[in-house]
């Protein structure tokens, strides 16, 4: 099984600034690594596919990267909307894993 | 755009079975893989399987013995069985599409509580 461990928890960003959420993959999963945002009570959205294509129709402010172990969601000068609890999926083995989530505050 | 929608009891008794259903509408069910994924109060996401539309599935080991997910084409529908549920399976839980290996769309959450 793959784990996946993501960093940080929780943090807190004032708007316009630039916010990195790490997850590292505890064996080499090519670039079969997608990214989430969720709000409370809501549906999860889809927003980086394959780790570095964004998903159609979401803000070019957000951007993925890595390969093989390590990723990185990037939201560049962030909103007051992006307020969310985001987190990682691994669908390149079974079982799928996801990491533990990042809660992001906007200050 | 695809919508999923998850129905089944809020409330199950210990040692029981849990039953949902996640209803898919603004697309068919036919050529996709479709996931249930549950998220314990406080913890993180724990993918528990998904069956293709023609009905072959992929279980989680660690719920294997005790899952099943089956499919419904003609109703657009897919479901779930836990069975000798204990509090631990209390979670909230999502049903989501996977396209190509990637889960791109998610039901908005069912609370399941286990409780006598």
């Amino acid at each position: 099984e793959t784990t996946l461990t993501q960093s940080p928890a929780f943090m807190s960003a004032t708007p316009g600034d630039k916010v990195n959420i790490s997850c590292k993959a505890s064996q080499d999963i090519d670039d079969d690594m997608n990214w989430y945002q969720q709000k409370p009570g809501e549906a999860a959205i889809f927003i980086i596919q394959e780790a570095t294509t964004l998903v159609p129709g979401i803000p070019p402010r957000f951007s993925g990267s890595g390969y093989g172990t390590d990723f990185t969601l990037t939201i560049n000068n962030i909103e007051s909307e992006d307020a969310a609890y985001y987190f990682c999926l691994q669908h390149d083995n079974f079982p799928r894993t996801f990491g533990q989530g990042t809660k992001v505050e906007i200050k | 755009q695809v919508q999923l929608q998850e129905s089944g009891p809020g409330l199950v008794k210990p040692s029981e079975t849990l039953s949902l259903t996640c209803t898919v509408s603004g697309g068919s069910i036919s050529s996709y893989y479709w996931n249930w994924i549950r998220q314990p109060p406080g913890k993180g996401l724990e993918w528990m399987g998904n069956i293709y539309y023609s009905g072959s599935t992929n279980y989680n080991p660690s719920l294997k013995s005790r899952v099943t997910i089956s499919v419904d084409t003609s109703k657009n529908r897919f479901s779930l069985n836990l069975s000798s549920v204990t509090a631990a399976d209390t979670a909230v839980y999502y049903c989501a599409r996977e396209v190509r290996g990637n889960v791109d769309s998610w039901g908005q959450g069912t609370l399941v509580t286990v409780s006598s």
